[in-house]
């Protein structure tokens, strides 16, 4: 069984740029979550998909925006950076069809705005 | 709106010493409450969920929806438990997004 994998490990972009994050889920998961983890903070939620569709959003902007595909992987979608987008971005998936919701993380991608 | 407060940033106690991680939240309806943990260098991962009432590597925890309170104990700290906690809520329906605290540093000095 394989488990969330999140590409690039790090990441430095220049403010007003637009990036691209990339989450494979877990074999067998359908559902993937998207988190922003500010330094000293906990993760907050971004958004959610489930079958190619968002499924629920946190607060924030447009701006941020994703996909998942047909495979189930996900990006995330970041335009018009800002400083303080930087921090680490967490995938999470789970199977929601099966009843078990229990979100297994990846690693996270290191995202720097300068 | 729900919110997860977990009061103390840094803990640490001496090896075999009881420990006690705070967490209380505020949420209108019926939460399902979470602890996750995260070891050095290791991705974050579920330690133990209120519904299933486990006991995990020694930790549990018991909902108190009187005082909103989820805080996560062990009677017996081990080195091995130094790591970053972080209590979480999700909504019972919905898009089940997870609502974390800030964390809880702890170290289990020898």
């Amino acid at each position: 069984e394989t488990g969330v994998t999140q590409s690039p490990t790090h990441l430095i972009k220049t403010r007003g740029q637009q990036v691209t994050l990339r989450c494979s889920s877990q074999s067998g998961h359908n559902t993937v979550s998207w988190y922003q983890q500010a330094l000293g903070q906990g993760p907050q939620f971004i958004f959610q998909y489930y079958r190619e569709e968002e499924n629920g959003r946190g607060n924030f902007p447009p701006r941020f925006s994703g996909l998942q595909f047909p495979n189930y992987s996900s990006e995330l979608n970041v335009n018009a950076l800002e400083l303080d987008d930087s921090a680490l971005y967490l995938c999470a998936s789970s199977a929601r069809d099966s009843g078990d919701l229990e979100q297994y993380f990846g690693p996270g991608t290191r995202l720097t705005v300068t | 709106a729900q919110r997860v407060t977990q009061p103390e940033k840094l803990l640490s106690v001496f090896k075999g010493a009881p420990v006690e991680l705070k967490c209380n939240y505020s949420y209108s309806g019926s939460p399902e409450l979470f602890w996750y943990v995260q070891y050095s260098r290791q991705r974050l991962q579920l330690l133990l969920r209120h519904i299933s009432r486990e006991s995990i590597k020694g930790f549990t925890a018991d909902l108190n929806k009187g005082e909103t309170s989820f805080h996560l104990k062990k009677p017996f700290a081990q080195e091995e438990d130094s790591a970053m906690y972080y209590c979480a809520l999700s909504a019972s329906r919905g898009a089940r997004q997870l609502t974390f605290g800030s964390g809880t540093q702890l170290t289990v000095l020898p």
